[in-house]
């Protein structure tokens, strides 16, 4: 248990929709990453914060939006959905911001119907 | 365009041989090269990392290897265990506190 939670593990919707990802860091990590890993891709880096603050941008998508709030949870907004959407989502959390002491959640499968 | 690429999509190895994951990139700039690994169900989690001031990283059964001038890294895996079993991933940066770009990842089967 790396000590990064995420909710929900799983989500079907429909095309068109909006969902909302959640993440909760470990205690006391300031920075959250989220990732994206559909089928044929490895993992993408889709956005970075750190103490509520956007740090790195990655390939996000106009339609994706995400945000950190006081309490150091995260929260990614994916709207306008696509089939291509679907992938397991995961967050990341470490204390610095250095990339080497990232801890991952399980992860949310997202399925697009 | 793929900066971080691994090149085997899966790689099946006996119980108490070597396991080679190996490794290609694109990108001059990349400094800092990581592998994770990841059981089904589960996040990915660090296994362990190399700068590229070095060209050897060993940690108990693990050990890295970097070859700049050919762009290249491996992973070693010595003896390889059943618990091995999982997908391993290849990731670059340019940087400590910059964000890392992941290859597809090589599925690696020990089979006892």
């Amino acid at each position: 248990d790396s000590g990064v939670t995420q909710t929900p593990k799983h989500l079907i919707t429909a095309t068109g929709q909006r969902v909302t990802l959640r993440c909760s860091p470990r205690s006391g990590d300031l920075s959250v990453y989220w990732y994206q890993q559909s089928l044929d891709q490895g993992l993408q880096f889709l956005i970075q914060y750190y103490n509520g603050e956007e740090r790195a941008k990655g390939n996000i998508l106009e339609r994706f939006s995400a945000q950190q709030f006081p309490d150091l949870h995260s929260e990614l907004n994916l709207s306008s959905l696509e089939l291509g959407d679907s992938a397991l989502y995961f967050c990341a959390s470490s204390s610095s911001g250095r990339i080497d002491e990232q801890f991952f959640g399980p992860g949310t499968r997202l399925t697009v119907l | 365009d793929q900066q971080v690429k691994q090149n085997s999509p899966s790689l099946s190895v006996q119980e108490g041989r070597i396991s080679i994951l190996n490794c290609d990139y694109t990108n001059s700039m990349f400094d800092y090269f990581l592998w994770y690994k990841k059981y089904p169900a589960e996040g990915p989690t660090f296994l362990i990392s190399i700068s590229s001031i070095k060209d050897k990283n060993e940690d108990g059964r693990f050990t890295v290897f970097l070859n700049k001038s050919a762009k290249h890294l491996s992973l070693h895996i010595v003896p390889s265990q059943p618990g091995d079993s999982a997908v391993y991933f290849c990731a670059a940066s340019e940087g400590r506190n910059t964000p890392l770009v992941f290859g597809k990842g090589t599925r690696l089967s020990v089979i006892a």
